[in-house]
C-alpha cells in the first residue's frame, strides 16, 4: 500500500513558518518521498522531494525522520500564495512505472 | 517554454457523446499520464504511457482509451460520455526515471449533462 497520512487542514500567518507533517510507517528502503501542491483551480505542481536526507530548495526544505516513517515540509515563511493543498506522495520505486498516487492532501490557509 | 498544454480547457458534453482530450509536452519526456480529480478529492491515475509505444491501465481506466501518438502528445478519449465522467482532468509528464518530477497541465474542465 502506497498510502500517506496527513492532517485535512492547517492554518497559517503570513510570514511565519509553516510545518506539515506526513506519516508514512510502511514505507520501504527505497521509496522516494515526494510532495506536490496544487493552488486554486490549478494542476499540481512539484515542490521538493527526497529519498533519506533533509533536502531544500528554493521553495522549501524536507525534513525526513532517520526512520523514514515521516516526513515534514517546511515553508520558511508562508506568503498568501503559498495557500495550497499540500500532497506528500510515497513514490514506489519497483518497476518503471513511477506513478504518483494521491491522497487527499493538507488544505493550508495562510492568514494575512 | 510552454511545458505540457492541454485541450480544449473547458468542455460540456451530452450523456452519449465522445470525444479526445488532447495534451502535449516539449520537453522530451519518456512518461505520460492522465488522471481525473472529483470535487474535494485527490488526483485518480486513468492511463499512463511510461514511453513511446506503450500504455497501461491505471487506478480509474474504465471508460475511457488513451493513444500515446508520438513521444511528444498522448490523448485521453471518452466514447460514450457518462454524467460520472464529470471531472477536471490533468496530463502530466516526466522523464520516466527513478525519482523523477511529473510536470502537469492546467487541466480540461468536463460536464456531462
Amino acid at each position: 500500500d502506497a498510502k500517506t497520512t496527513q492532517p485535512n487542514s492547517m492554518e497559517s500567518n503570513e510570514e511565519e513558518p509553516v510545518h506539515l507533517p506526513c506519516n508514512h510507517s510502511t514505507i520501504s528502503g527505497t521509496d522516494y518521498i515526494h510532495w506536490y501542491r496544487q493552488l486554486p483551480s490549478q494542476g499540481p505542481e512539484y515542490v521538493i522531494h527526497g529519498l533519506t536526507s533533509n533536502v531544500n530548495n528554493r521553495m522549501a526544505s524536507l525534513a525526513i525522520a532517520e526512520d523514514r516513517k515521516s516526513s515534514t515540509l517546511i515553508l520558511h515563511r508562508a506568503t498568501l500564495r503559498d495557500a495550497a493543498v499540500y500532497y506528500c506522495i510515497r513514490l514506489n520505486s519497483g518497476g518503471s512505472n513511477y506513478k504518483l498516487t494521491f491522497g487527499k492532501g493538507t488544505l493550508l490557509t495562510v492568514n494575512p | 517554454n510552454a511545458g505540457v498544454t492541454q485541450t480544449p480547457k473547458f468542455q460540456v458534453l451530452k450523456t452519449g457523446q465522445s470525444m479526445t482530450l488532447q495534451c502535449a509536452q516539449d520537453m522530451n519526456h519518456n512518461s505520460m499520464y492522465w488522471y481525473r480529480q472529483d470535487p474535494g478529492m485527490g488526483l485518480r491515475l486513468i492511463y499512463y504511457s511510461a514511453s513511446e509505444g506503450t500504455t497501461d491501465k491505471g487506478e480509474v481506466p474504465n471508460g475511457y482509451n488513451v493513444s500515446r501518438l508520438n513521444k511528444r502528445e498522448f490523448s485521453l478519449r471518452l466514447e460514450s460520455a457518462a454524467p460520472s465522467q464529470t471531472s477536471v482532468y490533468f496530463c502530466a509528464s516526466s522523464e520516466g526515471v527513478l525519482g523523477g518530477i511529473q510536470y502537469f497541465g492546467a487541466g480540461t474542465r468536463l460536464s456531462v449533462l
